[in-house]
C-alpha cells in the first residue's frame, strides 16, 4: 500500500518568513492533493498536481510535483497568521485505488505575528 | 464552505451503542467518501459510494457500514461502539468516481464522535 511521509511534522515561523513542507511517497503519485485543516475542522482543498514537473500557485502558496512523481513540496511565501493550520498531502494510488486517497500525517504550521 | 454537509456536528454516546452519521454531498456530486481521523491513525479512508453503489473499501471495520440513497445522501452506521472508535468522521464528495480524470474531493466539516 502507498505511504506518504510529510516533513517537517511541525513548523513555527515568524510572520513574513518563507517556508516549505515536503511530502514523499513510497510509490508513484498519480494524483497529489494538498489540503489545509484548522484543528478539529474540515479539510480545505488547496491544489492538485498530476503531471511530473507540474507547478501550481494560488495567492502566496506554490505546490510542485517532482519529475519522478514521488515527491511534492508546498511553499508559502511571506507567511501570515492566516496560513496557520495543519497541511495534509493526499495521494491517489491509481489503478484500482482510483478515488481512494491516502494521507500523510500532516504538518502543523504556527505563524507568530 | 465546501457545500458538503454533515450531521450531527458532535455525538457523545456509550460503549456498545449504535450511531448513524449523515452526509449530504455537494449539488451535482455523485461520489461520496467516508474518512476517519484520529490522533494515532491519522486520516484514513473507510469507504466510497458512487451513484448508490459501493465503489471502494478501505480499512473499515465489520461493525461499520454505509449506504448511499437515491437522493445521493449517505449514512455511516457505527455499531457496538468501542472507546477506540472516538474520532472525527469526515464525508467528502466528488463529481466522478475517480479514475483517469482526476477529480477533487471536497470535505464536509466532520462529525466528532466521543464514545464514553
Amino acid at each position: 500500500s502507498q505511504e506518504l511521509e510529510q516533513s517537517p511534522q511541525s513548523l513555527i515561523v515568524q510572520e513574513g518568513k518563507n517556508l516549505t513542507i515536503n511530502c514523499t511517497s513510497s510509490k508513484t503519485l498519480y494524483g497529489l492533493y494538498w489540503y489545509k485543516q484548522k484543528y478539529g475542522e474540515g479539510l480545505i482543498f488547496l491544489m492538485m498536481l498530476q503531471k511530473g514537473g507540474e507547478e501550481k500557485s494560488h495567492e502566496k502558496i506554490t505546490a510542485k510535483l517532482d519529475e519522478k512523481k514521488q515527491q511534492s513540496s508546498l511553499h508559502i511565501t511571506a507567511s501570515q497568521p492566516s496560513h496557520a493550520g495543519i497541511y495534509l498531502c493526499g495521494a491517489d494510488g491509481g489503478g484500482t485505488s482510483y478515488g481512494k486517497l491516502t494521507f500523510g500525517q500532516g504538518t502543523i504550521l504556527t505563524v507568530h505575528p | 464552505d465546501s457545500g458538503v454537509t454533515q450531521t450531527p456536528k458532535h455525538l457523545i454516546t456509550a460503549t456498545g451503542q449504535r450511531v448513524t452519521l449523515r452526509c449530504s454531498p455537494r449539488s451535482g456530486d455523485l461520489s461520496v467518501y467516508w474518512y476517519q481521523q484520529s490522533l494515532d491513525q491519522g486520516l484514513q479512508f473507510l469507504i466510497q459510494y458512487y451513484n448508490g453503489e459501493e465503489r471502494a473499501k478501505g480499512n473499515i471495520l465489520e461493525r461499520f457500514s454505509a449506504q448511499q440513497f437515491p437522493d445521493l445522501h449517505s449514512e455511516l452506521n457505527l455499531s457496538s461502539l468501542e472507546l477506540g472508535d472516538s474520532a472525527l468522521y469526515f464525508c467528502a464528495s466528488s463529481v466522478d468516481p475517480g479514475g483517469l480524470q482526476k477529480d477533487t474531493q471536497y470535505f464536509g466539516p466532520g462529525t466528532r464522535l466521543t464514545v464514553l
